[in-house]
This record gives C-alpha cells, sequence and structure tokens, in this order.
C-alpha cells in the first residue's frame, strides 16, 4: 500500500495570505489527523476527521480549519497567515478497525515570512 | 490536561553504548502508550506501542519499552545503539476514547557516534 502523502511539501507564504494543504491517507483508512510541528511547541494536535466530519479539535485558532472529502482526502486551511504559523504540518491517517495506530505522512514545511 | 514528559532532551552516545529514555505521562485513565522515530530528513515512524497486556512491549530494530503504571512511565530502551539510530524520539499517548489524539512529548535528540 502506498503510505499518506501530502502536497505541496513546501510553501512559502506572506502574512495575510492563506494557504491550503493536502493530505492524501492509506487506500482503507478513513480517520485523518493533522499535527503542527515547531521547534517551540512540538508536536501539536489540530483536529481529526472520521468520515467527512471533525470529531476533535486542538486549541488552535479559528484561521485554522479542514474537512474531509468522501474519498477521505482531507484538506487544511490556514487563513490570515502569522509568522508564527511557519511550521511543519503532519498528516497522519489511522485505520479505524485496528487499535489506535497513525502511519504519518512527510508533511508540508510551510515559512511564513 | 494530560502531558506527556520527556526528560532528557539531547543523548550523545557511542555505538554500542546502551540507551535508556524516559517517558512520563500525566493522565490517571486508561491510556494508549507510542514511541515514534523521526530519522533526519524522514517522516515520523512507529517504534513500538502499548495497548494492554505484557507490560513489556518489542517494537522494531531492537527497541523496547516498559510501561510501568504505577510510576506513569514508558521507558524506551536498545541494548545497543548503532550510528543509524541517530534521531529524535517522541513519546505520545492517547487516552480513553480520545484514540485519535495523540499527545506528544517535546522529544529527545539522539546523536550516536561512530
Amino acid at each position: 500500500k502506498a503510505g499518506v502523502t501530502q502536497t505541496p511539501r513546501y510553501l512559502i507564504k506572506t502574512r495575510g495570505q492563506q494557504v491550503t494543504l493536502s493530505c492524501s491517507p492509506i487506500s482503507g483508512h478513513r480517520s485523518v489527523s493533522w499535527y503542527q510541528q515547531t521547534p517551540g511547541q512540538g508536536l501539536q494536535f489540530l483536529f481529526e476527521y472520521f468520515s467527512e466530519t471533525q470529531r476533535n479539535k486542538g486549541n488552535f485558532p479559528g484561521r485554522f480549519s479542514g474537512r474531509q472529502f468522501s474519498n477521505s482526502r482531507s484538506e487544511m486551511n490556514v487563513s490570515t497567515l502569522e509568522l508564527g504559523d511557519s511550521a511543519l504540518y503532519l498528516c497522519a491517517s489511522r485505520d479505524t478497525g485496528t487499535n489506535n495506530e497513525q502511519f504519518f505522512g512527510p508533511g508540508t514545511r510551510l515559512t511564513v515570512l | 490536561a494530560q502531558s506527556v514528559s520527556q526528560h532528557n532532551h539531547h543523548v550523545i552516545l557511542s555505538e554500542a553504548a546502551s540507551l535508556e529514555l524516559g517517558c512520563n505521562y500525566s493522565y490517571g485513565g486508561t491510556v494508549n502508550l507510542f514511541w515514534y522515530v523521526q530519522y533526519p530528513g524522514q517522516h515520523l515512524q512507529l517504534l513500538l506501542k502499548y495497548f494492554s497486556g505484557d507490560p513489556l512491549v518489542k517494537g522494531i530494530k531492537g527497541f523496547e519499552a516498559e510501561f510501568i503504571k504505577s510510576k506513569f512511565s514508558f521507558n524506551l530502551r536498545k541494548p545497543s545503539v548503532q550510528w543509524s539510530d541517530t534521531a529524535e524520539y517522541f513519546c505520545a499517548v492517547t487516552q480513553g476514547d480520545s484514540s485519535y489524539k495523540l499527545i506528544f512529548g517535546s522529544g529527545t535528540r539522539l546523536l550516536v557516534r561512530p
């Protein structure tokens, strides 16, 4: 099976812009989670989608949003970018038939100038 | 709020040395425990996981971890490290029914000198 794929791998934006990141889960996985990784805050949970529904959200402002499509692919959107949004954004997919193991993609490196 | 603590932020070892990385969590209920590794330039990979049963868990590449419930700990061990083990190691926890929400420790950067 192909792994979790994320596009684009690298992105440079300026403050105030918005950005959309994409994640394709492992085939058959219906749960997709997003995480933000920064040197200062480490790995933090953003939100999780299952069957096109957001099940939970981490402690991030409303500028961070996402959605999931019927084929389980997910997108994450950040509006009105701030310098502090520079991070590696990781997507993870999970087969809900097994015990909680999440498989991570390579991430999208977002730089906000 | 639940938290995960990794006390060693940077560890430097010579090849063949033994490794133990500490991990403590704060949640008192049912937890699932994980160790992930991030090799330079690569994505996060699962080393091992604990859900229930034998508290001594064996993972890939010769790693093992022991769940000690009374100490809220899940330390990672390897008897003899190799240069290729140079990476960042993350302990993570999910709690109860929130099985999709991994709470990560701050990570430990391991450098193995040849």
